[in-house]
C-alpha cells in the first residue's frame, strides 16, 4: 500500500516564526494532497489542499508546495499564533472523488508565546 | 446545528468483550467512514460505506464489523477478535466519494483492560 511519511514529529516554535511540516509519498499516481489540523480532543478538520496540476497554493497564512517528480510536499504557516497549535496531518490520494486517502503520521506543533 | 457526533467520549471494556461505538450525523452525507488512530501512525481506514445499506471493507477491518441501516448512522462494532483495540476511533462522513472533504467526530477513546 501507499507510504506516506511525514516529518517532523513535533515541532516547537516562537510566536511569529515560520513553521514547516514535510511529507513524502511513494505512489506516483497520487493527484490531491490535502492537509488536516487536529486540535485537542476534536476531529481533524481540512485546511487545505492542493492537486497535482499546481506548484503552490496560498491561503493567508498557510500555504502548500508540491513536487511531484520528487514526491514530496509541505505545509508552510508564517507568522505563527498560539492558536496554531495542534497536530498536523498530510494525506494523499488518487482523486479528490476517491473514496481512500493515505495518512502521515502527524506532525504536533506548539506555538510558544 | 449540523455536524456528526460520536458517542461516548469515552469507553472502557474488558477484554473479551464486544462494544459498540456510535456515530451519527445530519449533514445529509451519504458516505461514511471509520478511522482508527493510533500514537505515531496516520489515520487509518477500518470500513466505509457510501450509501446505506453497502460497505467496505478498509484497510484494517479485520475483527471489526459495521452495518449502515439508516443514512444518518454507522456504528461500528469492535469485536473480542480484534487483538489490539484500544485506540482512539474516529468517524466521518462526506459526500459521496469526496473522503477528503469528510467532516470528522471528535472520537471515542477506547480503552479495553
Amino acid at each position: 500500500g501507499e507510504n506516506v511519511e511525514q516529518h517532523p514529529s513535533t515541532l516547537s516554535v516562537q510566536e511569529g516564526d515560520s513553521a514547516v511540516i514535510k511529507c513524502t509519498y511513494s505512489d506516483s499516481a497520487s493527484n490531491y494532497f490535502p492537509w488536516y489540523k487536529q486540535e485537542l480532543g476534536k476531529g481533524p478538520q481540512l485546511i487545505i489542499d492542493i492537486r497535482s496540476n499546481v506548484g503552490e497554493k496560498k491561503d493567508q497564512r498557510i500555504a502548500v508546495t508540491l513536487n511531484k517528480t520528487a514526491k514530496h510536499f509541505s505545509l508552510h504557516i508564517t507568522e505563527t499564533q498560539p492558536e496554531d497549535s495542534a497536530v498536523y496531518f498530510c494525506a494523499n490520494g488518487r482523486k479528490i472523488t476517491g473514496n481512500q486517502f493515505y495518512f502521515g503520521t502527524g506532525t504536533s506543533l506548539t506555538v510558544i508565546p | 446545528d449540523g455536524g456528526i457526533t460520536q458517542s461516548p467520549k469515552y469507553l472502557f471494556r474488558k477484554e473479551g468483550q464486544n462494544v459498540t461505538l456510535s456515530c451519527e450525523q445530519n449533514l445529509n452525507h451519504d458516505a461514511m467512514y471509520w478511522y482508527r488512530q493510533d500514537p505515531g501512525q496516520g489515520l487509518r481506514l477500518i470500513y466505509y460505506s457510501q450509501i446505506v445499506n453497502d460497505f467496505q471493507k478498509g484497510d484494517i477491518a479485520e475483527g471489526y464489523s459495521v452495518s449502515r441501516e439508516k443514512k444518518e448512522s454507522f456504528p461500528l462494532t469492535v469485536t473480542s477478535a480484534q487483538k489490539n483495540p484500544t485506540a482512539f476511533y474516529l468517524c466521518a462522513s462526506s459526500i459521496r466519494g469526496r473522503v477528503a472533504e469528510a467532516f470528522f467526530g471528535q472520537g471515542t477513546r477506547l480503552t479495553v483492560v
